[in-house]
């Protein structure tokens, strides 16, 4: 099982330039999760979706845009990339709302010159 | 607001001997959800234990085990016979069983001597 597949796994982009971060999850799951890690803060979740076609804000979400293509696959857009979006990317995902663990990808680190 | 702080940034342990973690957390809600989640060099996130609110008795996995104190709003984590493979960086964490919005904690980065 590839659990939770994060594309690409490093990125550098110029200021102002767009891309959007892939993630996958063949575990059947309901909730996906979109976080950023940067040094010394934890992880902060950006965006959150219970279920297909749902999406709801996180604690940072300013700057991002996500879609939740299907039940697998959720993506996390930046229109505009800032250097304050310098961090490490993670996507996660769990069975339903409620006591279920998070199962995380491996990480995208980007880098915004 | 719910928080959860990690007062320890750093921490280093023999190997071989016990380790424990600190984590408080702040809230108003009654039911809950804890989580003690590792992360090794390799940046993967990697759950450890869980604990329910609801239940008294003290979650352990392996040489994994928490002291859940509730009123203190306390989940510490203690490692046991501690190996070099477990250092990493830790995360506690905190979600409330109204919504889906996990909360972590800075971590607290544990070095393991040989």
């Amino acid at each position: 099982n590839a659990g939770v597949t994060q594309t690409p796994k490093f990125q550098v982009l110029k200021t102002g330039q767009s891309m959007t971060l892939q993630c996958a999850q063949d575990m059947n799951h309901n909730s996906m999760y979109w976080y950023r890690q940067d040094p010394g803060m934890g992880l902060r979740l950006i965006y959150y979706s219970a279920s297909e076609g749902t999406t709801d804000k996180g604690e940072v979400p300013n700057g991002y845009n996500v879609s939740r293509l299907n039940k697998r696959e959720f993506s996390l857009r930046l229109e505009s990339a800032a250097p304050s979006q310098t961090s490490v990317y993670f996507c996660a995902s769990s069975v339903e709302q409620g006591n279920q663990p998070q199962h995380f990808g491996d990480g995208t680190r980007l880098s915004i010159l | 607001a719910q928080t959860v702080t990690q007062s320890q940034p750093e921490m280093s342990v023999q190997e071989a001997e016990t380790v424990t973690l600190s984590c408080t957390y702040d809230t108003s809600e009654s039911d809950y959800y804890l989580f003690w989640y590792k992360q090794p060099p390799s940046r993967q996130m990697i759950l450890v234990i869980r604990q329910e609110a609801y239940k008294q008795q003290n979650a352990t996995e392996n040489r994994f085990s928490v002291n859940f104190q509730k009123a203190a709003k306390s989940f510490s984590l203690k490692i046991s016979d501690s190996q070099l493979g477990d250092a990493a960086m830790y995360f506690c964490a905190f979600l409330p069983h109204t919504n889906d919005k996990i909360i972590f904690g800075k971590g607290t980065r544990l070095h393991i001597l040989p």
